[in-house]
């Protein structure tokens, strides 16, 4: 059975800060997994995916990497802003259509 | 940009009563699927839908749970006989293709009371 893990659970930041989330997977067999933020109440939004042959993926400020031989991925944030406040999401895809969501990383960034 | 929407945003219902929770995929995606959280916990895995069939299910996807492509446009989710323990928000989510991203909508809050 696939478990997810993020690390840490909570973290927080003073604004321009550089920081990583973690993410980790008990199985590698996996097609790709998908970054997710999540704001309070409401849907998620996702942010990059990553197919299990990719190594990294870049959007603007975020970049996420890829090791799946060590079931690991990070999700690092430049410069951050206090809009970055939000639960951050992992979850792959072992199956092809279901995906396997951690517990998440909640994320605050002080002005 | 096309979005994923759901309807109503909550709502709340006896136990035992049946509810139908109701998506609009992104129209040129062909995968559906529904999630839920309760609260406090991750994020859930329920179905997945493909050309009027179930392609995989979880084992919360029990015979009280079903789904439907009632026209061109619409993707529901029905409980038969709500239980307390199905409180929850449930998402709803489409793909163009597998395995690819997945995109999620808003949510529905169901309380059962």
């Amino acid at each position: 059975k696939q478990e997810v893990t993020q690390i840490p659970a909570a973290l927080s930041v003073p604004e321009g800060e550089n920081l990583v989330l973690n993410c980790s997977f008990t199985d590698s067999a996996i097609y790709n997994l998908q970054w997710f933020r999540q704001d309070p109440g409401k849907g998620l939004t996702s942010l990059l995916l990553i197919q299990s042959s990719q190594r990294e993926q870049t959007s603007g400020r975020l970049n996420a990497s890829l090791d799946k031989s060590s079931g690991r991925s990070t999700l690092y944030i430049a410069a951050s802003q206090p809009g970055d406040s939000a639960t951050y999401l992992c979850a792959v895809n072992r199956s092809g259509y279901a995906l396997n969501f951690g517990k998440g990383t909640s994320l605050l960034v002080t002005p | 940009e096309p979005e994923v929407t759901q309807t109503p945003s909550h709502q709340v219902t006896q136990m035992g009563q049946e509810v139908i929770l109701r998506c609009v995929p992104i129209s040129n995606h062909l995968y559906f699927y529904w999630y839920r959280q309760i609260l406090g916990q991750k994020v859930e895995f329920l179905v997945s839908f493909y050309n009027n069939e179930i392609s995989e299910k979880s084992e919360i996807f029990d015979d009280q749970f079903s789904v439907e492509r009632p026209d061109g446009s619409n993707f529901t989710l029905k409980i038969r006989s709500t239980k307390l323990e199905d409180s929850a928000m449930y998402f709803c989510a489409s793909s163009n293709s597998v395995p690819y991203e997945q995109y999620f909508g808003p949510g529905t809050r169901l309380t059962v009371t």
